[in-house]
């Protein structure tokens, strides 16, 4: 049982380039979502899927594109990177259980975009 | 306006020693609270979560308390280790059936020295 696995761990990209960023999750979550991490902005939603073929835009959806075609599977795609989008992205999933609610966060991408 | 509020942003104590980080919320209508503590370089980790009904939980040196009437909620670290240096970040959950529930704070960024 991996968790939630991010990959890659690291990824430098050129303005305008775009790329995927990939999440997988082994533990049949129901609920996926992304975040962007900067310094003094805490977490923030980018995106959110509550099941295969559902997601949802969050706080800052601007310029990534979601899908969720498995229930394992969310990644985050960059459509044309901006030196705005360099943050630590964190992939995380849940499951809700008698009103009880838990989430499990990756372990992260550091994307630079120069 | 962020409906989950931190403080401090920053704290700096000795090893050995005691601390207590707060957060306050207007999230309405309330669901649950959770502390998370971030390493640096990794994803949040879940601490505790506590519902309307707790004032108080424990995990090991954390305890943390809830106060519903006032909405607020503090984390107490009892003699600190030089591993709990960390991010910590209380999400409050509103309580809802439909679109993204969860507030997340800033974080209070706690480093332990020698």
């Amino acid at each position: 049982n991996a968790g939630v696995t991010q990959t890659p761990k690291f990824q430098v990209l050129k303005t305008g380039q775009s790329m995927t960023l990939q999440c997988a999750q082994d533990m049949n979550h129901e609920y996926m979502s992304w975040y962007r991490q900067d310094p003094g902005m805490g977490l923030r939603l980018i995106h959110y899927s509550v099941g295969a073929g559902i997601t949802d835009q969050g706080e800052v959806p601007n310029g990534y594109n979601v899908s969720r075609s498995t229930t394992e599977d969310f990644p985050l795609r960059l459509l044309s990177a901006a030196p705005s989008q360099t943050s630590v992205y964190f992939c995380a999933s849940s499951y809700s259980l008698r009103g009880r609610y838990e989430q499990y966060f990756g372990p992260g991408t550091r994307l630079t975009v120069t | 306006k962020n409906q989950v509020e931190q403080s401090p942003q920053s704290l700096i104590i000795l090893e050995g020693k005691n601390c207590t980080l707060q957060c306050n919320y207007t999230v309405s209508p309330f669901s649950n609270l959770r502390w998370y503590k971030q390493d640096t370089g990794r994803g949040p980790v879940s601490l505790t979560i506590m519902t309307f009904s707790e004032n108080t939980k424990s995990n090991g040196r954390y305890t943390a308390t809830l106060d519903a009437d006032t909405k607020q909620s503090s984390l107490h670290i009892t003699a600190s280790q030089l591993s709990d240096s960390a991010s910590y970040i209380c999400v409050v959950r509103r309580n809802s059936n439909s679109g993204y529930a969860l507030n997340f704070g800033k974080g209070t960024s706690l480093l332990v020295t020698p």
